[in-house]
């Protein structure tokens, strides 16, 4: 079965850079969730989108931006990248029922290391 | 606001002993509970999840989890562990909306040949 697609897998920046994470859910799923998971941490929630529309926000620093597009892929921006955003960055899609018994798919996550 | 706890931060086993992971979370209303693994650099994988019904749920790879209200827990068993279910395991809540998962610190099991 078709699962979430990220890339890139991994990605090396220098401090001050800028980053660009892209995400494409599982056919048919029009919901998804980015996460950020730190070095020996549990992940955490950055944003959500329904329907091309944000549906939630978490701990997303302003620095970061996301949106989902047509075709339901979504891309997260990360600008002015500092040491602290060397993390895994987790993509889940979910299917389009907007349920909360809707259960989230996750991608193999991008490793970002910054430099 | 939600929680989820994991009290044991690792574990270890030995091939063929049972196991149980323990979870406990913190919610307003009825939870929905997930466990996911997650091995070596890889992404999240689902194990099972609850929504209601029998508290008893059981998931893929063997294992199973039970849901407890009284104690507010909904821990993760296996009763014979195998060398390849050494991995990471979060047990997780989701919102009241459905997009946001909240996961507990984890839990690093080894298991010992």
């Amino acid at each position: 079965a078709a699962g979430v697609i990220q890339s890139p897998r991994h990605l090396i920046k220098e401090k001050r850079e800028t980053a660009t994470l892209k995400c494409y859910p599982i056919p048919r799923h029009d919901t998804v969730y980015w996460y950020q998971q730190g070095p020996g941490q549990d992940p955490q929630f950055l944003i959500s989108f329904y329907e091309k529309m944000q549906s939630d926000k978490g701990s997303i620093p302003d620095r970061f931006s996301a949106q989902q597009f047509s075709d339901y892929h979504s891309e997260l921006n990360m600008s002015s990248l500092e040491l602290g955003d060397s993390a895994l960055y987790f993509c889940a899609s979910s299917s389009p029922s907007g349920r909360r018994t809707d259960t989230q798919y996750f991608g193999p996550g991008t490793r970002l290391t910054v430099l | 606001a939600q929680s989820v706890t994991q009290p044991d931060i690792h574990i270890t086993v030995s091939e063929g002993a049972s196991l149980e992971l323990r979870c406990n979370y913190s919610y307003g209303a009825t939870p929905y509970l997930f466990w996911y693994v997650q091995s070596p650099g890889q992404g999240l994988q689902l194990l099972l999840k609850y929504f209601s019904g029998d508290t008893l749920v059981q998931g893929i790879k063997g294992f199973e989890a039970e849901f407890k209200r009284s104690q507010s827990s909904f821990n993760l068993r296996k009763p014979s562990v195998h060398w390849s279910d050494a991995a990471e395991y979060f047990c997780a809540v989701v919102n009241n909306a459905g997009n946001m998962l909240t996961f507990g610190g984890g839990t690093r099991l080894m298991v010992k040949p």
